[in-house]
């Protein structure tokens, strides 16, 4: 299957720190983009979805100015959680897809994130 | 009514066992369907994928699709120990690049 690669795999940091999360596919060319949170022994939640080039498409309740989204390439997407605070603390996975397809999404490893 | 819908579980199941997990989704347009895994504290990986009605066999896996009672079901044979995880059932509509995942169901198989 292909390979999406994540990182960093876990970050602690203090409150109000910025921190970017980087999400690259090693061996195809993602046109879609997800990234998803997860808490403990809770079911994923789609936070955003973006397009190569385009802005990217929250869901609600998601601070778009909270957690910024670039995908500036077909093999790139980043998440920036600016000023994190505790209860951003969680489990974030990104997926990468191909957009009006049957393809399945491919996910990165995903990245813990511990703000104390 | 969420688009994709299962039982949460926990499902429990003796080793060598078969185990079987279900999925309804509620989008006839549904194009797509697809099962992942998911250990604990790890991320979901795809383990199945069915596009058209009937059964597709993996393996151990068997994935089945039933468009006209809108279902998808997993059937795990010979279940082993290192099959306990969540499995998270998919939905891909293909023309509205929409992509649905259920809560999972929990799926635990005891020695």
């Amino acid at each position: 299957g292909a390979v999406v690669s994540q990182h960093p795999s876990r970050v602690i940091c203090k409150s109000g720190t910025s921190v970017k999360i980087e999400c690259r596919s090693l061996d195809f060319q993602a046109t879609t983009m997800f990234w998803y949170r997860q808490f403990p022994k809770q079911s994923l939640m789609l936070m955003a979805t973006s397009n190569e080039g385009s802005k990217a498409t929250y869901e609600q309740g998601v601070e778009k100015d909270k957690f910024l989204i670039n995908h500036a390439s077909l093999t790139l997407s980043t998440l920036t959680v600016t000023s994190a605070h505790p209860e951003d603390s969680s489990f974030y996975i990104c997926a990468m897809g191909q957009a009006h397809s049957n393809q399945p999404q491919h996910f990165g490893d995903g990245t813990r994130l511990s703000i104390l | 009514q969420k688009e994709v819908e299962q039982n949460s579980g926990p499902l429990s199941v003796p080793e060598g066992a078969i185990a079987s997990l279900n999925c309804t989704y509620s989008d006839r347009g549904s194009q797509s369907f697809f099962w992942y895994r998911q250990y604990s504290g790890k991320s979901p990986e795809l383990i199945m994928f069915i596009y058209s009605n009937g059964d597709k066999e993996d393996g151990r896996f068997t994935a089945q699709l039933n468009k006209a009672s809108q279902y998808v079901s997993l059937l795990i044979r010979d279940s082993q120990p290192s099959d306990s995880a969540t499995y998270l059932c998919a939905v891909n509509m293909y023309t509205g690049n929409q992509f649905y995942f259920g809560t999972g169901t929990s799926l635990t198989v005891i020695p």
